[in-house]
């Protein structure tokens, strides 16, 4: 069991370009979960997922940002034109019932934007 | 508003010393509660939750509901607990979600 894997750990974008973060859960998961962690901030949630259904999306800003969790493959965060402000790291949590106090999670990805 | 506090942003104790991370909670109805620790360069993993009323790497956690208060507390510190560590709170409705306190870097010095 490989626990939850997010790819990639480290990721550069200029402004204006695309960030896609990648998180394959844990194998028999079905619940996922991305959390943002801004510099000096805590965690907040952004988007909650099972297979081909977005459950929560309130953590989620309105514009260039949006989520997916196919029924085949990892789920994808994506940040369309990044900005400066979208540098953080993001984790992926993943889960087998929709109680994310299970919940098991990545290594995160840390997205930086120059 | 639900809303998890953790006034200390970095804690520095000696070994051997006793050591108490703490929060404060803000929630209306019967929470549920966790701590969770971030060691250098691994993922984010549950250290405990108050409803086990369990004792983890000799940590332990009681919920104060008239303090609105759940400390997390060792009385001998080891160099190894040095990690950031989240307090965070269930949001009972609206699909449980989780809700953070912004962490506490614990550096445990020989």
């Amino acid at each position: 069991n490989a626990g939850v894997m997010q790819n990639p750990r480290h990721l550069v974008r200029r402004r204006g370009q695309e960030a896609r973060l990648r998180c394959s859960p844990v194998k028999g998961h079905s619940h996922v979960y991305w959390y943002r962690q801004l510099p000096e901030e805590g965690l907040k949630f952004m988007v909650y997922l099972q297979k081909e259904n977005i459950i929560d999306e309130s953590g989620m800003p309105k514009e260039r940002f949006s989520a997916e969790f196919p029924k085949e493959g990892p789920s994808i965060l994506r940040i369309q034109q990044v900005v400066r402000g979208d540098s953080a790291a993001y984790f992926c949590a993943s889960s087998p019932r929709d109680m994310n106090t299970e919940a098991f999670f990545g290594q995160g990805t840390r997205l930086t934007v120059v | 508003a639900q809303r998890v506090t953790q006034p200390e942003k970095l804690l520095s104790v000696f070994k051997g010393a006793p050591v108490e991370l703490k929060c404060n909670y803000s929630y209306s109805g019967s929470p549920e509660l966790f701590w969770y620790v971030q060691y250098s360069r691994q993922r984010l993993q549950l250290l405990l939750r108050h409803i086990s009323r369990e004792s983890i790497k000799g940590f332990t956690a009681d919920l104060n509901k008239g303090e609105t208060s759940f400390h997390l507390k060792k009385p001998f510190a080891q160099e190894e607990d040095s990690a950031m560590y989240y307090c965070a709170l269930i949001n009972a409705g609206n699909n449980r979600k989780l809700i953070w306190g912004l962490g506490t870097s614990l550096a445990v010095n020989p």
